[in-house]
């Protein structure tokens, strides 16, 4: 079965603070796709990141970088020099390969951040 | 990027009563949708898929005959919550996928209904 654990159901940093968002998964597919959204206040996701299981590169987009091992299972999220805006919940997600119509995704718990200014 | 709307996008009504939530894909056709449903300070749990022109498939826990969902068109899929009651107060997000392809996200979700049953 798959499932994906956010341990920190909270974090408050204060702003210009880096901040990393844990989150290891579980699954028996050798092909898989890994992904991160965000969730302001609006409800509206927001999608930040897809990583398929046969790309192991660390990517980094401005102030974000994930760092996906598939050693530990774990698909971590860090925002550096965090800000007020980046105040959110964010979801780590898993689902099986991209195109079969019955694959689906899989959401952790999610992990709300404040960022105090 | 795909574009999915919902409708509406926050709705009150009395226990007892149905409600319909629309989905629509605005610039592509979605072979596949899926409901989400959200309570407060929780996270996303799926509710059901639907592929066009088929039944359904509900998730476990999830009543179908209390959550009706048609997909009867490529850009539009339907939740009916019928005879609503106060626990069935969520938010509701669908999602959308391309299944002909598609770079960077998989699924599109729509900007989620907001239910509240008096």
């Amino acid at each position: 079965a798959q499932k994906v654990t956010q341990a920190q159901t909270e974090i408050s940093v204060v702003e210009k603070e880096d901040v990393t968002l844990d989150c290891v998964y579980e699954t028996r597919d050798t092909t898989y796709y890994l992904f991160w959204y965000k969730q302001p206040p609006s409800g509206e996701l927001v999608f930040l990141i897809r990583r398929n299981s046969f790309d192991e590169q660390n990517e980094i987009s401005g102030r974000y970088s994930w760092n996906f091992q598939k050693s530990t299972s774990s698909f971590n999220f860090t925002i550096t020099a965090s800000q007020v805006v980046d105040s959110a919940v964010y979801f780590c997600a898993l689902s099986e390969a991209e195109y079969s119509s019955a694959s689906k995704i899989i959401f952790g718990s999610g992990t709300r951040l404040s960022i105090r200014p | 990027g795909a574009v999915v709307s919902q409708h509406p996008s926050w709705v009150i009504c009395k226990s007892g009563t149905s409600v319909k939530i629309e989905c629509r894909s605005l610039d592509f056709q979605a072979t596949t949708m899926f409901w989400y449903r959200q309570f407060p300070k929780q996270s996303l749990m799926l509710m059901a898929t639907s592929n066009e022109g088929s039944k359904a498939t509900y998730e476990q826990g999830v009543e179908k005959d209390k959550f009706l969902i048609n997909h009867a068109s490529l850009t539009l899929s339907t939740l009916t919550v019928t005879s609503a009651h106060p626990e069935d107060s969520s938010f509701y997000i669908c999602s959308a996928r391309d299944l002909r392809g598609g770079v960077g996200e998989t699924q599109y979700f729509g900007p989620g209904t907001r239910l509240l049953v008096l």
